[in-house]
């Protein structure tokens, strides 16, 4: 129940494409999704995040799709650069609970 | 400042030292996490604080030891370590207990 599961495992994407990243859950409790991005050797940064209120939130290149009766959501990042290429974790959270992870995605963007 | 200050970044020690890891972070955030990471996994949740008393304690071995002497700073103490507790050490910190989290950049602790 408080698994968040994340796909593809590892992605590789052409400069200027999209990258398409997963994720699943099954408790509907949760009510807060973001997305962090991390390089080697740094601590996870707050890409951006949705609420189930919203089927779609957009930053930038980045966009969280989110299907409540589905119970899933996904990441999309237009135009992928090289510079893009980093760990990508969604997560799932409720009030007075903590962060659950989903297990990660190595993207890599090839010039 | 919106930053989350994790010293020393990288420490190496033998099995029967002491050491401190130290976070330090001045949003005004009241909850206060230290998460550890191994390779190629996500990070995952050691304690969390909140209003500088600790509020949850994942089964954490009693070699470490958290400490949050006030509401800008949270340590984590450090003895008798195995190996296997090689990893990165990320501290992070919330408004409260429901929001985005702020990372630091963390600590790569190598026990020897």
């Amino acid at each position: 129940q408080q698994q968040v599961k994340q796909s593809p495992q590892s992605l590789i994407v052409q400069k200027g494409g999209i990258s398409i990243i997963n994720c699943a859950y099954e408790n509907t409790a949760f009510d807060y999704f973001p997305w962090y991005q991390q390089f080697p050797g740094k601590g996870p940064a707050l890409l951006i995040a949705i609420r189930p209120d919203v089927s779609e939130k957009k930053e930038g290149r980045f966009t969280i799709s989110f299907n409540k009766s589905a119970k899933q959501f996904s990441l999309h990042i237009m135009d992928s650069q090289p510079g893009d290429s980093a760990t990508y974790f969604c997560a799932a959270y409720n009030y007075g609970q903590n962060f659950v992870f989903g297990p990660g995605t190595r993207l890599s963007v090839l010039p | 400042d919106t930053e989350v200050t994790q010293t020393p970044k990288h420490l190496v020690m033998g099995m029967t030292n002491k050491k401190s890891l130290k976070c330090e972070q001045h949003m005004g955030h009241r909850a206060m996490y230290w998460y550890k990471q191994k390779a190629k996994k996500p990070p995952e949740l050691m304690f969390v604080y909140s209003y500088e008393k600790l509020s949850i304690n994942e089964s954490v071995p009693s070699r470490f030891s958290p400490e949050c002497p006030n509401s800008s700073l949270l340590n984590l103490h450090l003895h008798a370590l195995q190996p296997e507790d090689s990893a990165l050490y990320l501290c992070a910190s919330s408004q409260d207990l429901y929001g985005g989290y702020t990372f630091g950049s963390g600590t790569r602790l190598t026990v020897v």
